[in-house]
């Protein structure tokens, strides 16, 4: 499968614990993205990388959460001391910059519970 | 002013007919647009994409541009029970982060 690929795909933690996440963009792409996504709601940016650069990072992200993408390949998501508004599923997204169509693919997404 | 809005649904068609679905942003930057359908418990997969002002058809499809009203939507042709999901409208500046709207919810009655 040659598709963006996330780990692990569900997650319940309890408040106040640590979590990371795992994203594996399609091999081409050296754009990836994460979104965050509750019940009826679209997708809401957090980040995103270009290569190992992180260009850019949503306002509304709180400093609890950090994410790194070292070799420009796989990149992790980290929350530190979860709360129960963490709660959501967190989606990995892949694209190809510098074709003009910067058309992103979604991974499964990993789905948090915080209890 | 919320930057992409879309009807939240349920659209609720016959088996057939033609889906219509509507979306409108804020940002006159905006320069590519995207729409996604997403299933309960899944992740959003894209249907098409769209850059020019026009229509855009693939298969059952068609995506409609228009910059100067900031409006774009999307048409399903024959709709299928199996064309019941989220549709998810996304808006993005030139080389930025996607902005998606909340989704409309299509049910394809059969």
């Amino acid at each position: 499968d040659t598709g963006v690929s996330q780990d692990p795909r569900h997650k319940i933690t309890k408040r106040g614990q640590n979590v990371t996440f795992r994203c594996d963009p399609i091999s081409e792409h050296n754009r990836l993205y994460w979104y965050r996504q509750t019940l009826g709601q679209g997708p809401e940016f957090l980040t995103y990388f270009q290569n190992e650069a992180q260009l850019e990072k949503s306002r509304l992200l709180s400093d609890r959460f950090s994410a790194e993408r070292p070799k420009g390949s796989f990149s992790t998501l980290e929350i530190q001391r979860t709360e129960q508004g963490d709660s959501a599923m967190y989606l990995c997204a892949s694209s190809q910059s510098g074709t003009g169509a910067y058309e992103q693919y979604f991974g499964p997404g990993t789905r948090l519970t915080v209890t | 002013q919320k930057e992409v809005e879309q009807n939240s649904g349920p659209l609720s068609v016959p088996e057939g007919a033609i889906a219509s679905l509507n979306c409108t942003y804020s940002d006159r930057g905006s320069q590519s647009f995207f729409w996604y359908r997403q299933y309960s418990g899944k992740s959003p997969e894209l249907i098409m994409s769209i850059y020019s002002n026009g229509d855009k058809e693939d298969g059952r499809f068609t995506a409609q541009l228009n910059k100067a009203s900031q409006y774009v939507s999307l048409l399903i042709r024959d709709s299928q029970p199996s064309d019941s999901a989220t549709y998810l409208c996304a808006v993005q500046r030139y080389g930025q982060n996607f902005v998606f709207g909340p989704g409309t919810r299509l049910s394809v009655l059969p």
